[in-house]
């Protein structure tokens, strides 16, 4: 089944280190979207890629960095300059079209907490 | 500064009635507003991408309405069951050069016996 994995489910983080947190798509979509969500907030949108090796800062990249070395793996590493950075993390996907019609598909997210 | 606001914030309906969830938004210029059924621990899934010439749009038991003159649009659910229980978050995106999209905070549905 086409679909998009995200892994681990849940991490944990402690002080001054560094996390990476999985997205690999199979849908052959060629946009990838990282967001955060927080209880009573809207999702918020932390980095997105149209094409391989290309990505543009979100609303929230501070303390954040991508990579897009291939179609299919968009990872997310959470650095220790990202102060809270206890969140559910979802990434997602897309076609990319003129229209800007096409859905985005999500993963089922990681769970981020600090010890 | 765009924004999508929801109401109710969380309802509780008995299993086979039916509800619906309001979205008002101040997202200009429009291009299109979305439904998604998100449930607990998982990620959103798509339900209904409207544009600005759809009115109503329906997936199922699900019936989703836009009136882009007054900025609203509502989700109705038709005979609910309790795989319904869910966050159902309203999106809507621009037309911006930097075209994005604008998250509503969801309305929490439960369907009970």
């Amino acid at each position: 089944d086409g679909g998009i994995t995200q892994s681990p489910k849940y991490l944990f983080r402690k002080e001054g280190q560094n996390v990476t947190l999985s997205c690999e798509q199979n849908l052959n979509h060629d946009a990838m979207y990282w967001y955060r969500q927080d209880p009573g907030q809207g999702l918020r949108l932390i980095y997105y890629s149209q094409i391989v090796n290309d990505f543009q800062k979100g609303d929230i990249a501070e303390g954040y960095s991508v990579s897009r070395e291939k179609k299919e793996s968009f990872p997310l590493t959470v650095t220790s300059a990202q102060k809270n950075p206890t969140a559910f993390y979802l990434c997602a996907s897309s076609m990319f079209e003129g229209t800007g019609n096409q859905p985005q598909h999500f993963g089922d997210g990681t769970r981020l907490s600090i010890l | 500064k765009n924004q999508v606001e929801q109401s109710p914030q969380s309802l509780i309906i008995l299993e086979g009635k039916n509800c619906t969830l309001q979205c008002n938004y101040t997202v200009s210029p429009f291009s299109n507003l979305r439904w998604y059924k998100q449930d607990t621990g998982r990620g959103p899934v798509s339900l209904t991408i409207m544009t600005f010439s759809e009115n109503t749009k329906s997936n199922g038991r699900y019936t989703a309405t836009l009136d882009a003159d007054t900025k609203q649009s509502s989700l109705h659910i038709t005979a609910s069951q309790l795989s319904d229980s869910a966050s159902y978050i309203c999106v809507v995106r621009d037309t911006g050069t930097a075209s994005k999209l604008t998250f509503g905070t969801g309305t929490r549905l439960q369907v009970t016996l």
